[in-house]
């Protein structure tokens, strides 16, 4: 199905590598978000974005990059200096940014593996 | 500081049974809360918000300013209802979430 897409599903990374996960949506939505998920937490934010070429950092963004080039694309990189970054990683989207009777579409997720 | 608690990892009810998930949370200013739902095997989806005060596949939830919570409710359980649920109060740009219910709805 559309909407928003992540990729991979599965993803298995040595210490000291970076690693990018893909978000795609086909929403033509002006908001994206990055957060991560782990056992016995609820979602954290990382990155988010309400507008090409602009980003804020979320609560928990050290050892995270992002870039928004296209409307439709927010990868996250998950650096070497990320010191925990085995997680299970979820991509978001919202029509509009602030907007109080918004909601927020997530992609399948992605489960990052530090080996 | 804000924060959403939601005090159940774990809620296991029989199937016709009333289900309530609690959620609290800390904020100061008005409130804008959501309820998330997450079914096995499927995304992350909105189940409903306190905004437009409706009823989605049977659950409510009422805001308690008094009680600064936002508890979901349903008054006969069914099966299908097994899922992970999230509740989540907005804050300028972001979403705060709580720790996640787990529930079970029992044969």
């Amino acid at each position: 199905d559309g909407g928003i897409t992540q990729s991979p599903k599965y993803l298995f990374r040595k210490e000291g590598q970076n690693v990018t996960l893909s978000c795609e949506q086909n929403l033509n939505h002006d908001a994206m978000y990055w957060y991560r998920q782990d056992p016995g937490q609820g979602l954290r934010l990382i990155y988010y974005s309400q507008i090409v070429n602009d980003f804020q950092k979320g609560d928990i963004a050290e050892g995270y990059s992002v870039s928004r080039e296209k409307k439709e694309s927010f990868p996250l990189t998950v650096t070497s200096a990320q010191k925990n970054p085995t997680a299970f990683y979820l991509c978001a989207s919202s029509p509009i940014p602030g907007l109080a009777v918004n909601e927020q579409f997530f992609g399948p997720g992605t489960r990052l593996t530090v080996l | 500081a804000q924060r959403v608690t939601q005090p159940e990892k774990l809620l296991s009810v029989f199937k016709g049974a009333p289900v309530e998930l609690k959620c609290n949370y800390s904020y100061s200013g008005s409130p804008e809360l959501f309820w998330y739902v997450q079914y096995s095997r499927q995304r992350l989806q909105l189940l409903l918000r306190h905004i437009s005060r409706e009823s989605i596949k049977g659950f409510t939830a009422d805001l308690n300013k008094g009680e600064t919570s936002f508890h979901l409710k349903k008054p006969f359980a069914q099966e299908e209802d097994s899922a992970m649920y999230y509740c989540a109060l907005r804050s300028n740009y972001q979403l705060i979430w709580g720790a996640g219910t787990k529930l079970i709805i029992k044969p």
